[in-house]
């Protein structure tokens, strides 16, 4: 059973870039949330796609922007990278219906120089 | 959704049980008690979640008291490998609609100890 993958691994880019993260959910679920993990914090919830639509989003910046794709995957999209946007990000995948538990990837590790 | 309480760090000797606290004093009737753990730079990881009874499975056992203001999860025989921060979440699910998000505080660090 596969569980949820996340691409790339590392990432380093530098202030004012774009950057593009990606996500293919657990198998059957249809559901992917996207959060964002600084040092020594907690996650924090960025936004959840379903039916290819953003469904919930947290309190972020439209510099943040996402997609899900008719196979469920999905992409995180950060524009003008600030040095603040160093974090770990993860994807979580969960099947929508009564109680969504979610499933999370490995995450993605950026550092803006 | 309610926010949960608990201690910053624990220690547990390998092969006891360790049992981790949480606090949710303001939890709502639609609120389940939801746990995750987070392996040093790894996805957190599902535990195991609950309503008002208890619950078991192969990882863990969650013990909520009968007035749902806290909780406790149980890990009857901690290894080395369990040291981790620990999250209690207090999440709201709607029946037929979106679901709440999770929202994770500080949580507690586990150290197992040889």
């Amino acid at each position: 059973d596969a569980g949820v993958t996340q691409s790339p691994t590392h990432l380093i880019k530098t202030r004012g870039q774009q950057v593009t993260l990606r996500c293919s959910p657990k198998s059957g679920h249809d559901t992917v949330s996207w959060y964002q993990q600084a040092l020594g914090q907690g996650p924090q919830f960025i936004f959840q796609y379903y039916e290819e639509e953003e469904r919930q989003r947290g309190n972020f910046p439209d510099r943040f922007s996402g997609h899900q794709f008719p196979n469920y995957s999905s992409e995180l999209n950060v524009n003008a990278l600030l040095l603040g946007d160093s974090a770990l990000y993860l994807c979580a995948s969960s099947l929508v219906g009564v109680q969504e538990t979610q499933y999370f990837g490995p995450g993605t590790r950026l550092l803006v120089l | 959704d309610a926010k949960t309480t608990q201690p910053p760090s624990m220690d547990c000797a390998e092969g006891r049980a360790a049992n981790l606290p949480c606090n949710h004093s303001t939890i709502s009737g639609n609120e389940y008690v939801y746990w995750y753990r987070q392996i040093h730079s790894q996805g957190p990881q599902y535990i195991i979640h609950g309503l008002k009874n208890n619950e078991t499975n192969e990882m863990a056992s969650l013990i909520i008291t009968e007035d749902r203001k806290s909780s406790t999860l149980i890990l009857p025989h901690a290894t080395l490998r369990d040291t981790a921060v620990y999250y209690c979440i207090a999440r709201r699910l709607n029946y037929g609609g979106s679901q709440g998000n999770l929202i994770f505080g500080k949580g507690t660090k586990l150290s197992v100890k040889p």
